[in-house]
């Protein structure tokens, strides 16, 4: 089955970090990129960044590019975003999706998401 | 404020037609493919529309997808209560770098 299922919800304090991790199956990991996104509730959906399967490159938005990393381990065919010294402003549910051009966002395939919520 | 503009809400009755624009620039949609994405409540966005006007498989041809020069529209035909829904254009943009824009997305109602 064709499918990227991510890590479960996480409750985190300002100024720490979340590593979220969205592992693919059913197709071949490293043939597509990986975007992930983000959509704070009640508004618009956020890109952050993306990383290509095939040679590990990774481009960031200038938004986030001092604060999120993007990896990925192919043997065990899943990615991670990393999201460091967080804030109140960073709780939202985050995406990962499967693209195929570094520059066209086509995601066909998406993940259940992840509530990441950030709270004294 | 999103780099693409979309109205935030339009609707129909049963049966009719409505259409989403989605306004930018020449560096997003004036020189790169739009996207469209349908996001149910509580659910992750799908794929509606790629390549400005492609429909992935199982997608119904009630969708339809347009881009003239810096603007892009979405049509629903036929329009059914299953497409109350939000609706989101997406483009790389070349500006800051290069990066992926959403538009600020679209209620869609079925009255």
């Amino acid at each position: 089955q064709v499918q990227l299922v991510q890590s479960g919800a996480e409750m985190k304090k300002p100024g720490a970090s979340v590593k979220v991790s969205c592992k693919s199956s059913g197709y071949t990991f490293n043939s597509y990129t990986m975007h992930w996104v983000r959509q704070v509730p009640g508004q618009t959906l956020e890109w952050m960044g993306w990383l290509n399967g095939g040679t590990g490159n990774t481009k960031y938005s200038q938004k986030y590019q001092d604060r999120v990393t993007i990896t990925q381990d192919t043997s065990a065919s899943t990615a991670y975003m990393e999201l460091s010294r967080l804030r109140s402003d960073d709780t939202a549910v985050y995406y990962c999706g499967r693209g195929y051009s570094a520059f066209d966002p086509k995601i066909d395939l998406w993940g259940q998401g992840t509530l990441v919520t950030v709270s004294s | 404020q999103s780099v693409v503009t979309q109205p935030p809400s339009a609707s129909g009755t049963f049966g009719q037609r409505v259409t989403i624009s989605c306004s930018g620039s020449r560096s997003n949609i004036g020189r790169n493919f739009v996207n469209w994405y349908q996001q149910l409540p509580g659910t992750a966005p799908k794929l509606l529309i790629h390549g400005n006007n492609q429909r992935p498989a199982g997608v119904p041809d009630r969708f339809s997808g347009s881009k003239s020069g810096t603007s892009a529209s979405l049509a629903i035909s036929g329009l059914r209560s299953e497409d109350e829904a939000e609706y989101y254009c997406a483009v790389w943009d070349d500006s800051l770098s290069g990066r992926v824009v959403f538009g600020g997305g679209t209620t869609v109602s079925v009255l």
